[in-house]
């Protein structure tokens, strides 16, 4: 059973629009989210974290938000880039444990010109 | 700065031959040792996990096994390969002190088993 969702596999977004990526979750334990930006052949890198506590949190273009309510939150980045191309990954960490993070599986964002 | 190192970057093996897949990790000490695999069309799935030498943490059962004989080496290895071990396998590792346990992967080595 998939704990954490991301129903969407694919996003096309044209270059400098706002490129929204959604995930939800199932398992009200969890306290702290990540998202992940994957190339083909290359191991994801960390973009950007939110904790249970908060609803938002920025770094430049990329911005997380948490509506824990719904168990819902989304990635938006502002102005999309040709090299934002890529997978991205939520992944979600229980407790604040040093168990693995649970992933969810993926949205291929593609940034048209 | 720390960087994660995985080798090979890409097997090709036969089915039901042995598997020996090493990790390293440099400019850090004690560190959190993770192996994620990612099947096609899957995200990524968690499948051991050390908090130290010799420690190591299943968290799905199958036909391989992990190993870390040192601080800073998590080795992923299995006796007989299957087709279903196809996939791409990803090391990472965190500092095990943050409450969001971000983690930092490698390059990943692609596995495919005929």
């Amino acid at each position: 059973d998939q704990q954490v969702k991301q129903n969407s596999p694919s996003l096309s977004v044209q270059e400098g629009r706002i490129s929204i990526l959604n995930c939800d979750y199932t398992n009200s334990m969890f306290d702290y989210f990540l998202w992940y930006k994957k190339y083909p052949a290359e191991g994801p890198t960390f973009l950007i974290s939110i904790s249970s506590i908060k609803d938002k949190n920025e770094d430049g273009r990329f911005t997380v938000f948490l509506n824990k309510s719904a168990k819902h939150l989304s990635l938006h980045i502002v102005p999309s880039q040709p090299g934002d191309s890529a997978v991205y990954f939520c992944a979600a960490n229980p407790g604040g444990g040093a168990d693995g993070l649970t992933f969810g599986k993926g949205t291929h964002l593609i940034i048209q010109p | 700065s720390q960087t994660i190192h995985q080798w090979p970057a890409t097997l090709v093996q036969p089915v039901g031959s042995p598997l020996s897949l090493e990790c390293t990790v440099e400019g850090t000490s004690n560190p959190n040792l993770y192996w994620y695999r990612q099947a096609a069309g899957r995200g990524l799935q968690l499948l051991f996990y050390s908090v130290g030498i010799g420690q190591i943490s299943s968290e799905v059962p199958q036909n391989l096994s992990a190993s870390r004989p040192q601080d800073r080496q998590f080795i992923l290895s299995s006796k007989k390969l299957l087709l279903s071990d196809s996939g791409f396998y990803l090391c990472a590792w965190s500092t095990g002190t943050s409450s969001y346990n971000e983690q930092f992967f490698g390059p990943g080595t692609r596995l495919t088993v005929l």
